[in-house]
């Protein structure tokens, strides 16, 4: 079976330090991969996505995430965060084969520290 | 482009009452989710359309809970009855295919009392 896996609930880090929030996921078939942020009181948006090509994908804010088929990870890397970046951060992947899946991780809560 | 449209955004109901809950897609998207957030079980995705047909509503937590989309602009998300554990936040999201990436809209915070 599909599924997705955010290890860490929250995130505490000072402002400027770095940051990774953990994913992994498992799936038999090839997938797609995505995070996304959620600003309080808002929907979802997207940070970054991998489809396939580069495992080294950039996306907004400064954001990058490394996929890695092998240990079947997709970690979300910030090199310094802004207070701004406090949010709540979503994992999701997608299967490209079967019966159709879109799932989304618990979150991961990110707290910027002055 | 206005984005994803829901409405209401706040909704305060008293247990018993019928709720609708309104989704406008991004223009050209032909997928279209509907999710429930609370604390306690975080996103779950209640149904998937595809090209205003449903295709997977097993996440639809009981009979109470309808959704239609008479056409590729509008979807609705139905409670009747309602009950107070069906508040929640309500998001809506479009894409062009189910495989990429997803819109939301602001999302529609339901309070049954």
């Amino acid at each position: 079976a599909q599924s997705v896996t955010q290890l860490d609930s929250q995130v505490p880090v000072f402002e400027e330090a770095p940051v990774e929030l953990r994913c992994n996921y498992s799936s038999s078939v090839s997938v797609y991969l995505f995070w996304y942020v959620q600003y309080p009181n808002q929907g979802l948006q997207l940070l970054l996505k991998y489809l396939s090509g580069s495992t080294l994908v950039k996306g907004i804010n400064g954001f990058e995430a490394e996929f890695n088929k092998s240990q079947t990870s997709f970690h979300l890397r910030k090199p310094s965060v802004h207070i701004s970046d406090t949010a709540e951060y979503f994992c999701a992947v997608t299967r490209l084969s079967g019966t159709y899946k879109y799932i989304f991780g618990t979150g991961t809560r990110l707290k910027v520290l002055a | 482009d206005a984005g994803v449209i829901q409405s209401p955004r706040h909704e305060v109901t008293e247990m018993g009452q019928e709720v609708t809950l309104r989704c406008k897609p991004i223009s050209g998207h032909n997928s279209l989710f509907w999710y429930r957030q609370t604390m306690m079980r975080g996103l779950e995705l209640l149904i998937y359309f595809n090209n205003n047909v449903p295709i997977d509503d097993s996440g639809m937590p009981e009979d109470r809970f309808s959704a239609k989309m008479p056409n590729a602009s509008f979807s609705t998300l139905k409670i009747q009855p309602s009950e107070p554990r069906d508040s929640a936040v309500y998001f809506c999201a479009s894409s062009l295919g189910p495989y990429n990436e997803q819109f939301f809209g602001p999302g529609t915070r339901l309070t049954v009392l």
